[in-house]
């Protein structure tokens, strides 16, 4: 079955500076990869996605790259902010189900 | 937009008893609607898939005596925990997919999930 995982279970990063966080998945049907910011004790929140036709998507702070050759994903968080704080889970999905990777927890340090 | 709810935002009950928690997509239908279970420090794990007026897909490994989904609307389904038991305490969260909600088509919007403590 297809499992998705991230290589760094936390991560530090000082105000200010970018974060990378990264995402393996073993699918390879997969089409459609979503990154998630989990806050304590509330739902996930999407943050963005990206389909397997496409390698960059850019949104507000945050970047997403997708490398198929290798099934890697990467959530890129430009000048971090202490909000950023929360656990961020890729996921990844082929029809309407999406499987979830391990979660990275992200720490801003002021 | 795409809101989806979900209630009771946490529950403590007694072993042995159920409890249901209902999840409501606000702004759109749900013409499908997912449970999912995470347990602390660790991630989403699918426990089921529900199609308005039919039966739910369960995931291996989940005991779909103990975990009754119903979607009978597209627009609530719920999720009963029979007979809890502590190591069913956990945090359940839902998501709906369906028709006017925006994004992609089958994109899933998340419910604010529900705590659910078993002593």
């Amino acid at each position: 079955g297809e499992s998705v995982g991230l290589h760094l279970p936390t991560l530090s990063v000082q105000e200010g500076d970018n974060s990378i966080i990264n995402c393996a998945y073993s699918n390879s049907a997969s089409d459609y990869f979503i990154w998630y910011k989990q806050e304590s004790g509330k739902g996930p929140q999407f943050i963005i996605d990206i389909r397997s036709n496409m390698d960059k998507r850019q949104g507000q702070r945050v970047t997403v790259l997708l490398n198929k050759t290798v099934k890697h994903l990467s959530l890129q968080i430009a000048a971090t902010q202490p909000g950023d704080s929360a656990v961020y889970f890729c996921a990844s999905g082929g029809n309407e189900k999406l499987t979830f990777g391990t979660g990275t927890r992200l720490t801003i340090i002021p | 937009g795409a809101v989806v709810s979900q209630h009771p935002s946490w529950v403590i009950c007694k072993s042995g008893t159920s409890v249901k928690i209902e999840c409501r997509s606000l702004d759109f239908q749900a013409t499908t609607m997912f449970w999912y279970r995470q347990f602390p420090k660790q991630s989403l794990m699918l426990m089921a898939t529900s199609n308005e007026g039919s039966k739910a897909t369960y995931e291996q490994g989940v005991e779909k005596d103990k975990f009754l989904i119903n979607h009978a609307s597209l627009t609530l389904s719920t999720l009963t925990v029979t007979s809890a038991h502590p190591e069913d305490s956990s945090f359940y969260i839902c998501s709906a997919a369906g028709q006017g909600a925006q994004g992609y088509p089958n994109e899933q919007f998340f419910g604010p999930g529900t705590r659910l403590t078993v002593l």
